[in-house]
């Protein structure tokens, strides 16, 4: 079966760096397209980041460009974010997220459990 | 960026009742939505996407429907495990514009 399990997370400082990483396992990590979402504590969910199955491309939105960079390795079946000038406002749980493509279009169908990043002095 | 908006924000429904919940773009975005499940304290899970597509494993009494700016999810008789927070989300313009609505709350009345 499909699993997601990520890691990394914890309390930082704002203005210092964390690296998520998130284990891929039950499919081919390499033949699909990922994400990062996250969600504030009791807020909604917010796009972060996708980087194409081959790693060819990525994509962030406005709140992280220039901050944080996705990448992966298919050989080890794991996604990663490296997030750089954290914020207090990037407190939130990161969830990695399988993107699902079919002809009526793309979302994810598999997410991560999630893991918390905390932006705090 | 494309506004979703969902109403209403908090809605209190009983068990085997029919739940309807709206979501509506600030411009159209065609098909190209989708309807997420989460539960207190879980990851969300897909429901629907293409508006009307349900995904694999989704019971039968998850519809969704509408085109453009206006989208509905309706449940049409509620189990226990349906309360939850729902999320709509727009991808018409993937993969630089992939926006959520800020979620409705289903309580058990």
């Amino acid at each position: 079966q499909v699993q997601l399990v990520e890691s990394g997370g914890g309390v930082v400082q704002p203005g210092r760096s964390l690296r998520l990483s998130c284990a891929a396992s039950g499919f081919i990590f390499g033949s699909y397209g990922m994400h990062w979402v996250r969600q504030a504590p009791g807020k909604g969910l917010e796009w972060v980041a996708i980087i194409w199955h081959d790693g060819s491309n990525t994509n962030y939105g406005d709140s992280v460009k220039g901050r944080f960079t996705i990448s992966r390795d298919n050989s080890k079946k794991t996604l990663y974010l490296q997030m750089n000038s954290l914020r207090v406002e990037d407190t939130a749980v990161y969830y990695c997220a399988r993107e699902y493509s079919s002809s009526v279009g793309r979302t994810f169908d598999y997410w991560g459990q999630g893991t918390l990043v905390t932006v705090s002095s | 960026e494309i506004v979703m908006t969902q109403s209403p924000a908090t809605l209190s429904v009983s068990p085997g009742e029919r739940a309807t919940l709206s979501c509506r773009a600030s411009q159209s975005v065609s098909s190209n939505l989708a309807w997420y499940q989460q539960p207190p304290g879980q990851a969300p899970r897909l429901l629907i996407y293409g508006a009307s597509t349900r995904a694999t494993g989704i019971p039968a009494r998850f519809s969704g429907s509408g085109s453009g700016t206006e989208f509905t999810l309706t449940i049409s008789s509620l189990q226990s495990e349906d309360f939850a927070v729902y999320y709509c989300q727009q991808y018409n313009n993937w993969p630089s514009s992939i926006t959520f609505g800020q979620g409705t709350r289903l309580e058990i009345k």
